[in-house]
């Protein structure tokens, strides 16, 4: 059973730019969350895919996107990053149709905003 | 909007003794499912035990014990014989209904040699 996997690990850039996070979901997995965790903190719902579809959105801006690919696989796109986007970032994958499925967790990307 | 608070930033617990974790939430849920993860320094999140809202019975796995107080909305953690590699970040999660966490703001454990 192949875990939750996401790249980069770290990743640095400029305040206005924009990044592309990803992440592969676990083996039988069909639904993806992301969430943010800024230093001391605990980690923030940003959203969550379900069969390629947004279905469900924490409170952060527009300019977080993301992407499901048929495969389950996702992706987390922020534009415009400003320096309190600066956090490590979790992707996490469980299966909807499984009951009481808990989160299995990635390793994270850590984002610099400088 | 569902909240999960964790009033302890920091506990420290000797090695081999018991430790309990705090954890309160606000929901206006009767079914919803309550979570502990670790974080160690490795930063991967780690399923540490989890319980169904609707089974009045605590969950246990091992050394790691939960005590649910359903009407209070309070779910600590106690981590008997504790040991080294206990030393993390532990977070409480509340899942609702629609499938998504919310979590605390975690609190850090220190075990003692």
């Amino acid at each position: 059973e192949t875990g939750v996997t996401q790249s980069p690990t770290h990743l640095i850039k400029t305040r206005g730019q924009q990044v592309t996070l990803r992440c592969s979901s676990q083996s039988g997995h069909n639904t993806v969350s992301w969430y943010q965790q800024a230093l001391g903190q605990g980690p923030q719902f940003i959203f969550q895919y379900y069969r390629e579809e947004e279905n469900g959105r924490g409170n952060f801006p527009p300019r977080f996107s993301g992407l499901q690919f048929p495969n389950y696989s996702s992706e987390l796109n922020v534009n415009a990053l400003e320096l309190d986007d600066s956090a490590l970032y979790l992707c996490a994958s469980f299966d909807t149709g499984a009951g009481n499925s808990p989160l299995h967790f990635g390793n994270g990307t850590r984002l610099t905003v400088t | 909007a569902q909240t999960v608070t964790q009033s302890q930033p920091e506990m420290s617990v000797q090695e081999a003794e018991t430790v309990t974790l705090s954890c309160t939430y606000d929901t206006s849920e009767s079914d919803y499912y309550l979570f502990w993860y670790k974080q160690p320094p490795s930063r991967q999140m780690i399923l540490v035990i989890r319980q169904e809202a609707y089974k009045q019975q605590n969950a246990t796995e091992n050394r790691f014990s939960v005590n649910f107080q359903k009407a209070a909305k309070s779910f600590s953690l106690k981590i008997s014989d504790s040991q080294l590699g206990d030393a993390a970040m532990y977070f409480c999660a509340y899942q609702n209904t629609g499938n998504q966490f919310y979590f605390g703001t975690g609190t850090s454990l220190t075990v003692i040699p």
